[in-house]
C-alpha cells in the first residue's frame, strides 16, 4: 500500500523547474505533501482531497488525479531553500475518515544548486 | 496555541536496555496521534497510531509498544532494544488539513 514516488532524486540549478510524482495501487481518499530538511522533522506543504484538485502557494503547487490514483508536485523557478526530501503521504478510501492513517512514499531528494 | 512536544532529542542506548519516548500535544483535545520511524536515508514507516485514550493500533510486528495513558500523551516503549531499533522516531498529530510532526528523537542503539 506504500505509494511509489518518482524520481528518487533530482538535481536542479536555481531557477529550474521540477516535477515529483506519487502513485498508488489503491483508490485514494487524500494525498499529502511534506518537505524534510536534513536532520529535521517533515513539514506539511499541502493536502489534496478531491480528484482533479490543484493547490499551490508561492511557486509550489500540486495536482491530484483521483482516477489515475496519482498526484504530482510542481516546483517552479526553484530556490535554494527548496532543497530537501519530499514525501507524499496517501490515505486510502474507506480508511475511516480524513487524516486517519497516512502511508508515506520513500521520498524524493531534491537538491537545488546555485 | 496548538503545539506538539517530543523528547528526548537524541538518545544512545545499549542493546537490551529499555526505551521510553514521550510525545505530548497542547491546545487540542482527543487528537489522533502517530509514531513513525525513519531509518537512515529511508522513508517514514508508521509504527503505531491512536485515536483515543487506551486505543492503540499497531502497524508492524516488532520489538516496540505504544501507550496512550492520557488524552494528549503518546508513549513509545521497548523492554529490550535491538540494534535494528536505531533510527529517527517521529511523533505526529493529525490536525485539520495535515499532520504536524514533533521535532523527533534520534535513537542510536549500540
Amino acid at each position: 500500500q506504500q505509494p511509489v514516488q518518482s524520481p528518487q532524486a533530482v538535481i536542479l540549478r536555481e531557477g529550474e523547474d521540477a516535477v515529483i510524482n506519487c502513485s498508488s495501487s489503491k483508490a485514494l481518499y487524500s494525498v499529502h505533501w511534506y518537505r524534510q530538511k536534513h536532520g529535521e522533522a517533515p513539514v506539511f506543504l499541502m493536502i489534496l482531497l478531491k480528484g482533479g484538485e490543484q493547490k499551490g502557494h508561492d511557486k509550489i503547487s500540486a495536482s491530484f488525479n483521483e482516477k489515475k490514483q496519482q498526484s504530482s508536485l510542481y516546483l517552479t523557478a526553484s530556490q535554494l531553500s527548496y532543497s530537501g526530501t519530499y514525501f507524499c503521504g496517501t490515505e486510502m478510501k474507506g480508511s475511516g475518515g480524513s487524516n486517519y492513517k497516512l502511508t508515506f512514499g520513500k521520498g524524493t531528494l531534491l537538491t537545488v544548486n546555485p | 496555541s496548538q503545539t506538539i512536544h517530543q523528547w528526548p532529542a537524541t538518545l544512545v542506548q545499549p542493546v537490551g536496555s529499555p526505551l521510553s519516548l514521550e510525545c505530548t500535544v497542547e491546545g487540542t483535545s482527543n487528537p489522533n496521534l502517530y509514531w513513525y520511524r525513519q531509518a537512515a536515508g529511508r522513508g517514514l514507516q508508521l509504527l503505531f497510531y491512536s485515536v483515543g485514550i487506551g486505543q492503540i493500533s499497531s502497524e508492524v510486528p516488532q520489538n516496540l509498544s505504544a501507550s496512550r495513558p492520557q488524552d494528549r500523551q503518546f508513549i513509545l516503549s521497548s523492554k529490550k532494544l535491538l540494534l535494528s531499533d536505531s533510527g529517527f522516531y517521529l511523533c505526529a498529530w493529525a490536525r485539520v488539513g495535515g499532520y504536524t510532526f514533533g521535532s523527533g528523537t534520534r535513537l542510536t542503539v549500540v
